[in-house]
């Protein structure tokens, strides 16, 4: 059974600092992984999507980078903003093992605060 | 990427009661799903709503409890029955875009349930 483990639970840092969010896996058999963002009582944003045959992957101050071989892989967030507050859910796509079809794992998530 | 509408968007509801969660996507889906998120933790996939065929429920989800409706290639519903206090939730619909296994899922801002 697929685990996806996220660390820190929660971080606060300064504005401007640079920040790495850390997500695990447990079966490197995965599809793709894909980083979302989700605010208080809302729902998710999708932030990046990273295949399994891909390294990383970059949208703005946003770098994803994907190492299967060791189940794991990091979100780097650049100048951090307080507007980038959020907590950020780590998702794993991987197969089912009772079907052909696959199976999203979620993380616990990071509850990341910026301050001002 | 798809554009996704939940209604309603927060609901209080009695014990025993019933609740009805409309999904709504503004391009066409093969398969769309539903997740749970109770309070403080991560997503759990209830079931993969397909069109023109009954959905398929994850284990510890059964269709007397959470029946579906998938009408069309744009549309699902997820009813709530008998609730209880443990039912309330934030309630996800979330669609995937591209292949099967390694597409890019978009969720919906989500329903928020409260059962007294």
């Amino acid at each position: 059974k697929q685990e996806v483990t996220q660390i820190p639970a929660a971080l606060s840092v300064p504005e401007g600092e640079n920040l790495v969010l850390n997500c695990s896996f447990t079966d490197s058999a995965i599809y793709n992984l894909q980083w979302f963002r989700q605010d208080p009582g809302k729902g998710l944003t999708s932030l990046l999507l990273i295949q399994s045959s891909q390294r990383e992957q970059t949208s703005g101050r946003l770098n994803a980078s994907l190492d299967k071989s060791s189940g794991r892989s990091t979100l780097y967030i650049a100048a951090s903003q307080p507007g980038d507050s959020a907590t950020y859910l780590c998702a794993v796509m991987g197969r089912r093992r009772e079907t052909s079809g696959s199976r999203l794992t979620f993380g616990e998530g990071t509850q990341l605060t910026v301050n001002p | 990427s798809a554009v996704i509408s939940q209604k309603p968007s927060r609901d209080i509801c009695q014990r025993g009661t019933s609740l009805t969660i409309q999904c709504q996507v503004d391009s066409q889906v093969t398969m769309m799903f539903w997740y749970r998120q109770q309070p403080g933790q991560s997503l759990t996939l209830i079931a993969t709503a397909n069109q023109g065929s009954e959905a398929t429920y994850e284990s510890g989800f059964v269709i007397d409890k959470f029946p579906i409706s998938r009408p069309n290639l744009t549309f699902s519903t997820l009813t709530v029955s008998n609730m209880s206090p443990e039912d309330s939730s934030i309630y996800l619909c979330s669609v995937s875009q591209g292949a099967m296994n390694t597409g890019e899922l978009f969720f919906g801002e989500g329903s928020r349930l409260t059962v007294l």
